[in-house]
């Protein structure tokens, strides 16, 4: 069975700390993607990559910036968290090819800043 | 600026009756519409899709209708059932674009 999975399912963090949130995906997929989802608000994608090493900004990049350097692997980062970024954060990837299949998500980091 | 809405936050139905979720977007680029269920603490799973070529498609209890001179899209959940108790997500994407964008999410509750 395809996963993508999310290291943390819950995590509180002090207001400043440096936060780490990592995503593994074992289908080989090229293209994965953070969101984080909010009451009211819906999804939405804060960064995605495409490949080894790309990265692209999504609509609410402010505050995170994330690695790839595996193409398993995608982890956003939280340079200095705030009590405004207490969300759950999603983490999906999906192939280049039949992409019009979707997203396959993980389980979610709900991230509590205090 | 919300490209995809879903204008009903939450939505309560008897079990056994009908499920109608609603979803609007702007973009008319968008060819592609997928729905998502989300469980408390869980990842969105996907339900079902449809394209724009076509303006219905059914999998089971689910069905979902498309009316592009409108720019709206619906779930049908029939009968609906307790386990349907979710937060349901629209999202589109354009055959030109690699991302999908979701909507807002509706809460379904379905009442024994």
């Amino acid at each position: 069975d395809v996963k993508v999975t999310q290291s943390s399912r819950y995590l509180v963090k002090r207001t400043g700390e440096k936060v780490f949130l990592e995503c593994v995906q074992d289908m080989d997929h090229e293209n994965m993607f953070w969101y984080r989802q909010d009451p009211g608000l819906g999804l939405r994608l804060i960064y995605f990559s495409y490949d080894v090493k790309m990265k692209e900004k999504g609509d609410i990049p402010e505050g995170y910036s994330v690695s790839r350097e595996k193409k398993e692997r995608f982890s956003l980062i939280l340079e200095s968290a705030s009590t405004n970024q207490t969300s759950m954060y999603l983490c999906a990837s999906r192939p280049t090819e039949y992409f019009r299949y979707g997203y396959t998500f993980g389980s979610g980091t709900r991230l509590t800043v205090v | 600026d919300q490209q995809v809405k879903q204008n009903s936050p939450s939505l309560s139905v008897q079990e056994g009756r009908i499920s109608i979720l609603n979803c609007d977007y702007t973009n008319s680029m968008f060819d592609y519409f997928l729905w998502y269920k989300k469980y408390p603490a869980e990842g969105p799973t996907f339900l079902i899709s449809i394209s724009s070529i076509k303006d219905k498609n059914e999998d089971g209890r689910f069905t979902v209708f498309l009316n592009k001179s409108a720019k709206h899209l619906s779930l049908h959940i029939v009968p609906s059932q307790p386990g349907d108790s979710a937060v349901y997500f629209c999202a589109a994407s354009a055959n030109t674009g690699n991302q999908f964008y979701f909507g807002t999410g509706t809460s379904l509750t379905v009442i024994p």
